[in-house]
């Protein structure tokens, strides 16, 4: 059983370059978050999306873009990226009940 | 506004001994509160939980308080293992909204 699946787990980027990030979860959950942690800052909720179709901004949303077309799959979006998005970029996903949330391995991104 | 406080970035415990990482939160609103760990290169991974309408639960070493006066919760580990090194956080959601909302993590280290 999979869980939830980030890819990639690694990548460096340059600035002003674009690229997406890719969630899938297998456990048929409604609601899904992408966070990102940085050193100090604990983990910040960039997007999430309560259901297929649709998404909304979290705490640190700019320079970011989301979508949900299918249930299990959440992308993540840096149109133009900026060394202020290196960071550690994690996925979860939690049923209705909203007792947990299962997280991702995590996709440490560098832009230089 | 951070809205769940970790003040305590790091702590250093005797195996054996007992660990206590705190938590402050300032929304009156959270209801449910939730404790994660977190090792190197890996995702957070659910730790254990607890709803407003209690004030501690226990699972197996783990227990969690819940002062809701003070706005306060605590994570106690009894007795601590070397396995039990890792990094914490506390989150907080409520009724009426899909977010978690992460403190910015507690790094135990429990020395043999």
């Amino acid at each position: 059983n999979a869980g939830v699946t980030q890819t990639p787990k690694f990548r460096v980027l340059k600035t002003g370059q674009s690229m997406t990030l890719l969630c899938a979860q297998d456990m048929n959950h409604e609601y899904m978050y992408w966070y990102r942690q940085d050193p100090g800052m604990g983990l910040r909720l960039i997007h999430y999306s309560v259901g297929e179709g649709t998404t909304a901004k979290g705490e640190v949303p700019d320079g970011y873009n989301v979508s949900r077309l299918k249930k299990q799959n959440f992308l993540l979006g840096l149109e133009s990226a900026a060394p202020s998005q290196t960071s550690v970029y994690f996925c979860a996903s939690s049923s209705l009940d909203r007792l947990k949330a299962f997280f991702g391995q995590g996709t440490r991104l560098t832009v230089v | 506004d951070q809205q769940v406080k970790q003040n305590s970035p790091s702590l250093s415990v005797q195996e054996g001994r007992i660990s206590i990482l705190n938590c402050d939160y300032t929304n009156s609103m959270f209801d449910y509160f939730l404790w994660y760990k977190k090792y190197p290169a890996e995702g957070p991974t659910f730790l254990i939980s607890i709803s407003s309408i209690k004030d501690k639960n226990e699972d197996g070493r783990f227990t969690v308080f819940l002062n809701k006066s003070a706005k306060h919760l605590s994570l106690h580990i009894v007795p601590s293992q070397p396995g039990d090194s890792a990094v914490y956080f506390c989150a907080a959601t409520y009724s009426g909204t899909y977010k978690y909302i992460f403190g910015t993590g507690t790094r135990l280290k429990v020395l043999a």
